[in-house]
């Protein structure tokens, strides 16, 4: 089975830090680029960043330039979103998903930020 | 960024109705949009990629057309397990942009 499972997820202080990770199961993961989305409590589907199976394009949401930075471990099956300088608005929970078929599939089930002092 | 806007942010339906759901691109995407299922405390599912291929295992009451910037998803005859949040993504350039979703439930 193809799968995804997040985690690293937790309560943070505004401007702390927190490294999720996501590991894969079931595929090739070497061979397919990956990408992180959130999700806002209530609120729609956010993409935030990409990273290409060679790890040879790297791309950002403008929203969180500067402050997260994504890799992978190919040989781990893992990818890993460093987040820092957190903010409230960063608060939601975030997603791994594999590229393809001109779409994301699968998701993982998410994990958790919660941004509060 | 291309922006997607998607209607009706609600529908309410009875199983066996046939819903349908629109999204448009604030650019030409041609067929470079994809459709999702999510319930509640699940990560989303791919339904539609390429704006008509149907994914694996998904029924195929759901369908999907368009090209440009004007997309259909219709669910032609509703079921209990259809009852979910939809949302449409664009796949045609970076950032990947997702419309604000159309919540189906029961009428």
């Amino acid at each position: 089975e193809v799968q995804l499972v997040e985690s690293g997820g937790g309560l943070v202080k505004p401007g702390g830090s927190l490294r999720l990770s996501c590991v894969a199961s079931g595929f090739e993961f070497s061979a397919y680029a990956m990408n992180w989305v959130r999700q806002a409590p209530g609120k729609g589907l956010e993409w935030i960043s990409y990273i290409s199976a060679s790890t040879d394009r790297i791309l950002y949401a403008d929203s969180v330039k500067g402050r997260v930075t994504i890799s992978r471990d190919n040989a781990q099956k893992a990818m890993f979103l460093q987040m820092n300088s957190l903010r409230a608005e960063d608060t939601a929970v975030y997603y791994c998903a594999r590229s393809a078929n001109s779409g994301l599939d699968p998701w993982g089930q998410g994990t958790l930020v919660t941004v509060s002092s | 960024d291309i922006q997607m806007t998607q209607s009706p942010s609600s529908v309410s339906a009875s199983v066996g109705d046939r819903v349908t759901i629109t999204c448009r691109a604030s650019q030409d995407i041609t067929t470079w949009l994809a459709w999702y299922q999510q319930k509640p405390g699940k990560g989303p599912k791919l339904l539609i990629s390429a704006t008509s291929t149907l994914q694996s295992g998904v029924p195929s009451r759901f369908s999907g057309t368009g090209s440009g910037t004007d997309f259909t998803l219709t669910i032609s005859t509703l079921q209990p397990e259809d009852f979910a949040t939809y949302y449409c993504q664009q796949a045609s350039s970076f950032p990947l942009t997702f419309g604000g979703g159309t919540r189906v439930d029961l009428k």
